[in-house]
């Protein structure tokens, strides 16, 4: 089945500053991605997504760039904020699938004040 | 946004235990799932259903039974608890587009 790796695991940045979250995933039959985001003690909620059609997206300070040839996404978060610090999961969905998605492990990411 | 309501917030339990999770949504979604989430594993599919009665694998199913026993309530049931459950269980649904929506979690501790 589908498997979704995400790199790195954990972030520790400083207010202000930029960051880019890795995911790749193996199948190449998956044809949307969306990005959800865990604060602490709290529910997941969704942030961001692209279809395999697409190459970017963004959503304010959040971009999504795709590249279907390599199987990879990368999340690139701007000016960073306390209120980012939380667990970001990468997803993908499998066409047919079902409507089942496959998670990656998540990146803890901490911006500090 | 989508409403979905999981019980019981905690529970802990011993080796061999009968724990039962329960999820309602509100939203007339057709969709339900169970995940478990594990540090380094993220978020693993148990089993999810598309309507009552109805109840599909997921990819992590063994030690689970689950039941959708109307359009809003969806229950996972450890029958022999084991302490390889100890987990945060995460219910969510989705109307059939591919956004999910996700309760609180219950976090299940088996000694």
């Amino acid at each position: 089945g589908e498997q979704v790796e995400q790199l790195p695991s954990s972030l520790i940045v400083q207010e202000g500053a930029s960051v880019l979250i890795n995911c790749s995933y193996t199948d190449s039959a998956s044809v949307y991605f969306p990005w959800y985001k865990q604060e602490p003690g709290k529910r997941l909620q969704f942030i961001i997504d692209i279809r395999s059609n697409m190459e970017r997206k963004q959503n304010q300070r959040l971009t999504l760039l795709f590249d279907k040839k390599t199987k990879h996404l990368s999340l690139h978060i701007t000016a960073t904020q306390p209120g980012d610090s939380a667990i970001y999961f990468c997803s993908a969905w499998l066409s047919g699938s079902f409507n089942k998605l496959t998670f990656g492990a998540g990146t803890r990411l901490a911006v500090c004040p | 946004e989508a409403a979905v309501t999981q019980s019981p917030r905690n529970k802990v339990t011993v080796t061999g235990g009968n724990v039962t999770l329960s999820c309602r949504q509100t939203n007339s979604h057709n969709y339900m799932y169970w995940y478990r989430q594990d540090t380094g594993h993220g978020l693993r599919l148990i089993h999810y259903s598309y309507g009552a009665g109805n109840l599909q694998i997921g990819d992590v199913p063994d030690g689970y039974k689950a039941t959708r026993t109307t359009q809003e309530d969806f229950f996972l049931l450890l029958e022999l608890a084991s302490p390889s459950q100890t987990s945060l269980y995460f219910c969510a649904s989705s109307g059939g587009g591919e956004t999910l929506y996700f309760g609180s979690g219950t976090r299940l501790t088996v000694l």
